[in-house]
């Protein structure tokens, strides 16, 4: 059973970097898709971006100049790092598996989500 | 960026009654990348349907998918207790990629 896990510091002070890591166990992080997904509290789904396990990375515009995704196939996890945060950062981050095509680039398993609250 | 739009967005319902959820998208996209999620308080999403109608591994009969181009249903036949929760759309392509309906919340009448 694949499972996921998001790890990282709960708190982040404004201005700073938000470095979250997600641990894949009983799977390969190869031949898929790993993204990262936002929800701030009582709010809709937000995608943040992907990484594929070669490497290859694409992000949300809206955040494309503030992150940076990247994945260590050695220790199947990746990162996700977000730099200038403000308190609209505020929200549960959670890390999910896409197995592209063969299931319509839909997110099968999630990690169960870190909430990540921005404020000094 | 394709925009979708679900409705509506509450729906009250008692159990044993027949959910109908939309998702409508701003532009037509490919039926094999439209997909839904439910999210139960505390819980990260659950994928229940992807391809528009194809019912993820261990998805119960009750939920099926429908529709193509713009238009898209979730319809639950009969709702189980443990149904009430919120429902996301979710869509694949363009820029950025993926995509999210805002939700809909279905809760005991």
């Amino acid at each position: 059973q694949v499972q996921l896990q998001e790890s990282g510091p709960g708190l982040v002070k404004p201005s700073e970097t938000l470095s979250l890591t997600c641990t894949v166990s009983g799977g390969s992080i190869s031949g898929y898709y790993w993204s990262w997904i936002r929800q701030p509290p009582g709010k809709g789904l937000e995608w943040i971006g992907y990484i594929y396990y070669s490497g290859s990375t694409d992000y949300s515009p809206s955040l494309k100049s503030r992150v940076t995704i990247s994945v260590d196939t050695s220790k199947n996890q990746f990162s996700l790092k977000l730099t200038s945060v403000t308190a609209a950062d505020t929200a549960t981050y959670y890390c999910a598996r896409n197995p592209g095509y063969s299931h319509g680039y839909a997110h099968d398993y999630w990690g169960q989500g870190i909430l990540v609250t921005v404020s000094s | 960026e394709v925009v979708l739009t679900q409705s509506p967005g509450t729906l009250s319902l008692s159990p044993g009654e027949r959910a109908t959820l939309s998702c409508r998208t701003s532009q037509s996209i490919s039926s094999n990348y439209l997909a839904w999620y439910q999210q139960k308080p505390g819980q990260a999403p659950r994928l229940l349907i992807y391809g528009a109608s194809r019912r993820a591994t261990d998805i119960p009969d009750r939920f099926s998918g429908s529709g193509s181009g713009t238009d898209f249903t979730l319809t639950i036949s009969r709702l189980e207790p443990e149904d009430f929760a919120v429902y996301y759309c979710q869509q694949y392509g363009g820029s950025p990629p993926w995509t999210f309906g805002q939700g809909t919340k279905v809760e005991i009448k």
